[in-house]
């Protein structure tokens, strides 16, 4: 069974600086995917990165990057200028190639003017 | 064009009663998905639909849990019997097939309340 971790309940960042969360998981598995997804109060899930096993190039997308470290089966994302609108509870997802998703508990991140 | 709905959108419920809730899966969208999630935890897995039959159940947490998908669009999550432990946010989601390579877009959820 696969495990995800993010070991941080809540982080506060000013607007315009750089933040990360971070995410380990557990897994047997050699092709998978990991996704960070935001969840704002509207408790809409929004994706907000996604990271293909195979893939060694971190993915970026715009402000977000990830820096995935497969032998040590590490995902952090990177939130650069935070702004007031990424306010929101972050998670870290494992999704197995059966497409059954994992979650870890969420990271909190306020963003503060 | 329209994403995953779900309804009611809020559900307050006496222990014990029984309640559905409807997912309407983006149109085409052949995978569903059923997740829970509790306060302050992330999301559970609970059931998946192919079409309208439902290969992984593994998630559902006890036999007062059921769901079912018809026409291979609609799918209810019915509780029977609501325990105060049932209370979460129930979210759907659907992707065009099933597998990782399939993005899945969920729905705004339904907040379940048990008194």
């Amino acid at each position: 069974a696969q495990t995800v971790t993010q070991s941080q309940p809540e982080m506060s960042v000013q607007e315009a600086e750089t933040v990360t969360l971070s995410c380990t998981y557990d897994t047997s598995e050699n092709n998978y995917y990991l996704f960070w997804y935001k969840q704002p109060p509207s408790r809409q899930m929004i994706l907000v990165i996604r990271q293909e096993a195979y893939k060694q190039q971190n993915a970026t997308e715009n402000r977000f990057s990830v820096n995935f470290q497969k032998a040590a089966k590490s995902f952090s994302l990177k939130i650069s200028d935070s702004q007031l609108g990424d306010t929101a509870m972050y998670f870290c997802a494992f999704l197995d190639s059966w497409g059954k998703f994992q979650f870890g508990a969420g990271t909190q991140v306020v963003v503060t003017p | 064009g329209a994403g995953v709905s779900q309804s009611p959108s809020n559900k307050v419920t006496e222990k014990g009663k029984d309640v559905e809730l409807r997912c309407d899966p983006i149109s085409g969208h052949t995978a569903l998905y059923w997740y829970r999630q509790s306060l302050g935890q992330g999301l559970e897995f609970l059931i998946y639909f192919q079409g309208n039959s439902a290969p992984d159940k593994s998630g559902l947490p006890s036999d007062r849990f059921s769901a079912e998908r018809t026409g291979g669009s609609v799918s209810t999550l019915t509780i029977q019997r609501t325990q105060q432990e049932d209370s979460a946010v129930y979210l759907c989601a659907s992707s065009l097939g099933p597998g990782a390579y399939n993005e899945q877009f969920f729905g705004p959820g339904t907040r379940l309340t048990v008194l």
